[in-house]
């Protein structure tokens, strides 16, 4: 299957700062990558679709000025927490689409804010 | 928009047995029907999926069934192994618009296999 990497696996930052993590189709190229957020024994929530070339697409309650995504090229997003804050620390896991439907997602980042 | 209905939450197997996890959704478009497999601390792996002009595909261990008519699909193990353990996520997606297509999740079976 296609791979996708995500760096940094984990990440602990203080209050206030931002913290950027990046999401790489290695072997395909994807128009389109997805990232979502994951709480402790929960399910996935989506949170933007990332174009390449345009504007992300935020899901309905997502803040789109804390949640900055970039998707320059067709290998590589960026999701930039700004500000981070307690409240922001989570597990938050990038996908992206390699053809009409399958989506193939990265091993996640651990966000953890102090 | 859609809505994904998982069960169960929980299961526990015998090494050996089969494993069955159902899933039901609401959007009679959706067309494409993933399952994914996510174990502790990593990203869902996706093990299988099945599109809306079929019924029934299969991978060696692991099948999923899809009834459109009632709007619900399953994913079946057997001879399951304890590297099975793990938590699985259904999903479904509409059919494909661009780039509004995206995929609404279950909420997840967390599958034990025991020796």
């Amino acid at each position: 299957g296609a791979v996708v990497s995500q760096h940094p696996s984990w990440v602990i930052c203080k209050s206030g700062t931002s913290v950027k993590i990046e999401c790489r189709s290695l072997d395909f190229q994807a128009t389109t990558m997805f990232w979502y957020r994951q709480f402790p024994k929960q399910s996935l929530m989506l949170m933007a679709t990332s174009n390449e070339g345009s504007k992300a697409t935020y899901e309905q309650g997502v803040e789109k000025d804390k949640f900055l995504i970039n998707h320059a090229s067709l290998t590589l997003s960026t999701l930039t927490v700004t500000s981070a804050h307690p409240e922001d620390s989570s597990f938050y896991i990038c996908s992206a689409r390699v053809n009409l439907y399958e989506q193939y997602f990265g091993p996640g980042t651990r966000l953890t804010v102090t | 928009g859609e809505n994904v209905e998982q069960h169960p939450s929980t299961l526990s197997v015998q090494e050996g047995d089969s494993a069955v996890i159902k899933c039901t959704y609401s959007d009679s478009a959706s067309n494409y029907f993933p399952w994914y497999k996510q174990e502790l601390g990593k990203g869902p792996q996706l093990i299988i999926d099945i599109r809306s002009n079929v019924g029934e595909k299969k991978d060696q261990r692991i099948a999923v069934t899809l009834n459109k008519t009632a709007k619900h699909f399953s994913l079946h193990i057997t001879e399951t192994q304890p590297e099975d353990s793990a938590v699985y996520f259904c999903a479904a997606s509409p059919p494909f618009t661009g780039t509004a297509s995206k995929l609404t999740f279950g909420t997840g079976t967390r599958l034990q296999v025991t020796l």
